[in-house]
């Protein structure tokens, strides 16, 4: 299985904020990279796919960047909706797997 | 918009098994190109891929769980279905159904279905 590893696993910002959250792959998965975020009790929402591109009806301060192995998740202006948990996941190779989660809290 | 449906028993004992169905809306599970999906996620934890089947009827398995699974395609009704066997505390989680789109990325999920396991 590939392998995903994501930093922080936990991270504290205030409101305004910029924000970045690394996906690590243990071998190439070229662009099949996703982003989701989820909220407490709900199913995960599509933010970036493709590992850049912003799933429709996405803020545009959702930026999402890499290929291969190491990727990023940027968010500009933090906005209160936007505290929550963060995955990413691979689509390379099968099974899918998801990062452990990068928690966004609220400083 | 299409929207997806988790259904099935929320508590089983040790060993039993565990069948959860997807009822599908806003579109017939058979037209288009998709793979319907099972996800899972323990409480407090991460998510898992379990599986998915193809309209034409082709699974793919997580290894992990290959030996206990079955995905199945019932078109008449809109819906796919998981069985599981042997079910232990680990298989306790969330159960989400999910539609995978063209990036193995999934925009259309469940609700999500507690199962629980508990003697």
């Amino acid at each position: 299985d590939i392998q995903m590893t994501q930093s922080p696993s936990s991270l504290s910002a205030f409101g305004g904020d910029r924000v970045t959250i690394t996906c690590r792959t243990s071998q190439s998965v070229s662009t099949y990279l996703t982003w989701y975020q989820q909220k407490p009790g709900k199913a995960p929402k599509l933010l970036i796919y493709g590992a850049s591109s912003l799933q429709s009806g996405v803020p545009s301060r959702f930026r999402g960047s890499g290929s291969g192995t190491d990727f990023t998740l940027t968010i500009s202006t933090l906005q209160p909706e936007d505290f929550a948990t963060y995955y990413c996941q691979q689509s390379f190779r099968i099974p899918y797997t998801f990062g452990q989660g990068t928690k966004l809290e609220i400083k | 918009q299409e929207q997806l449906q988790e259904s099935g028993p929320g508590l089983l004992k040790p060993s039993q098994t565990l069948s959860l169905t997807c009822t599908v809306s806003s579109g017939s599970i058979s037209s288009g190109s998709y793979y319907w999906s099972w996800i899972r996620q323990p409480a407090g934890k991460g998510l898992e891929w379990i599986g998915r089947i193809y309209t034409s009827g082709i699974t793919y398995y997580n290894p992990s769980l290959k030996s206990r699974l079955t995905i199945s395609l019932d078109m008449s009704k809109n819906q796919f279905s998981l069985k599981l066997t042997s079910v232990t505390a680990a298989d306790a989680a969330v159960y989400y159904c999910a539609r995978e789109e063209v990036y193995g990325d999934y925009e259309h999920w469940g609700q999500g279905t507690r199962v629980t396991v508990s003697s």
